[in-house]
Formats: structure tokens, sequence, C-alpha cells
């Protein structure tokens, strides 16, 4: 157990609707970093957020948008949704950078039907 | 920009064989190097990182990484392959920078363990 929660499990959902994914972080991590995985394109890193406030961005598409709330935990809001956003989304979190050794979740399966 | 490339997608070895599974990395500063590993189902776990000093890695389950500057790599070992192995592995890569660090990843190669 990596101690990063990831909710919910699957999720399957229809064309045009809106999800959120959640992840709790490890206890005392202040990093959260959100990647997609698909077959096609493989690990994308999405978005980071650190402490509160975004830090840095990577492939997010502008119909995607996370957060990190004070207590820690982030949600990625998912909206618009299209066939192929189907993937597995996973969340890590570090103590700081990347550098630091990062804990990944078991993933959230979206599947968009 | 920060790439990573792994040679072969897949690599298959008998039980007991060297396990070797190859990485390039491309960065303009020094870089961070990392080794990952995924079993079915599961989320990503840790098996070994560069960050600075010592260039061969030691990780878990006997795997080690060597970092070589001047060939730009970073290529994963094991001496004697076990079938709990068989597993997707992923390269990655990250840079310390003020605007905060992501690890980038190679596209993953696949290990096959037969007895």
């Amino acid at each position: 157990d990596s101690g990063v929660t990831q909710t919910p499990k699957h999720l399957i959902t229809a064309t045009g609707q809106r999800v959120t994914l959640r992840c709790s972080p490890r206890s005392g991590d202040l990093s959260v970093y959100w990647y997609q995985q698909s077959l096609d394109q493989g690990l994308q890193f999405l978005i980071q957020y650190y402490n509160g406030e975004e830090r840095a961005k990577g492939n997010i598409l502008e119909r995607f948008s996370a957060q990190q709330f004070p207590d820690l935990h982030s949600e990625l809001n998912l909206s618009s949704l299209e066939l192929g956003d189907s993937a597995l989304y996973f969340c890590a979190s570090s103590v700081r950078g990347m550098n630091t050794e990062a804990f990944f979740g078991q993933g959230t399966r979206l599947t968009v039907v | 920009a920060q790439s990573v490339t792994q040679l072969g997608s897949h690599v298959s070895v008998s039980e007991g064989a060297l396990v070797l599974l190859r990485c390039n990395y491309s960065s303009s500063v020094p870089p961070y190097l990392f080794w990952y590993v995924q079993y079915p189902n599961q989320g990503l776990q840790l098996l070994l990182k560069y960050t600075t000093g010592a260039t061969l890695v030691k990780g878990i389950n006997g795997f080690e990484a060597e970092f070589k500057k001047s060939e730009t790599s970073f290529h994963l070992t094991k001496p004697s392959a076990h079938m709990s192995d068989a597993a997707e592995y992923f390269c990655a890569v990250s840079e310390d920078n003020q605007a905060g660090t992501a690890l980038i990843f190679g596209k993953g190669t696949t290990l096959s363990v037969s007895s």
C-alpha cells in the first residue's frame, strides 16, 4: 500500500458527461501529480499542485481541471467527456518535487461509452 | 525539453537469465532518473532512482541501474530473472526547476519471464 488513495476505482460514464476523480496523498506529502495512462499515449503528465497551488502543467486538455484543497487532497475534473478520454488516471504524491520519491495510487479506470 | 526513450517495448527472458532494459534520456541539465515497475492492475512502484553521487544505483528486488552521462543512458539490469519480475517497467526523467517538477515517462517495456 503506497498510502495514496484514489476514488473511485472504476467509473463508467457517457460521452458529454462530467466526472470528478479524487486523490488523498500520503500523510505529509505536499505535492500531488495527476497522470493519464492509455495504450496509445502511455503515461502522460497532466498537472502538479504543491501545497494548494498549481506548480506545473503538462498535456492537460482545457476540458480538464484540477485543484488541491487545504487538507491537501486533490480532485481532477473531466468534462464534456469523449470516448478518447477512456484511460487509467493516476495520482501521485511526494514530499516536495519529483526528485524525492513519488508514491502512486492504484488509479481510477475511466470508461466513456 | 526532457524526454525518455525506452528501447524495446517487449523483452522476453528465461528464468535465471540476465535482465537488461534499456533507457536513454534527453535533458538540458543534469537529470534525476528513475525506474518504476507496474504490476497488472496496480499503480507504479519505485524501483530505484539516481539524483547525484554514485552512478551505480541499487534498487529493490535485486535491480540496479547505471547512469552513464556520456551515453545519456540509464539501463536497468538484474543478474537473474525471477518469474515474479514479469511486469511493465518505466524509465522516467525529471528536472528540478522553479516552476515545479514532474516525471516524464518513457513508453514502457513489458518484461516476460518464462520457466
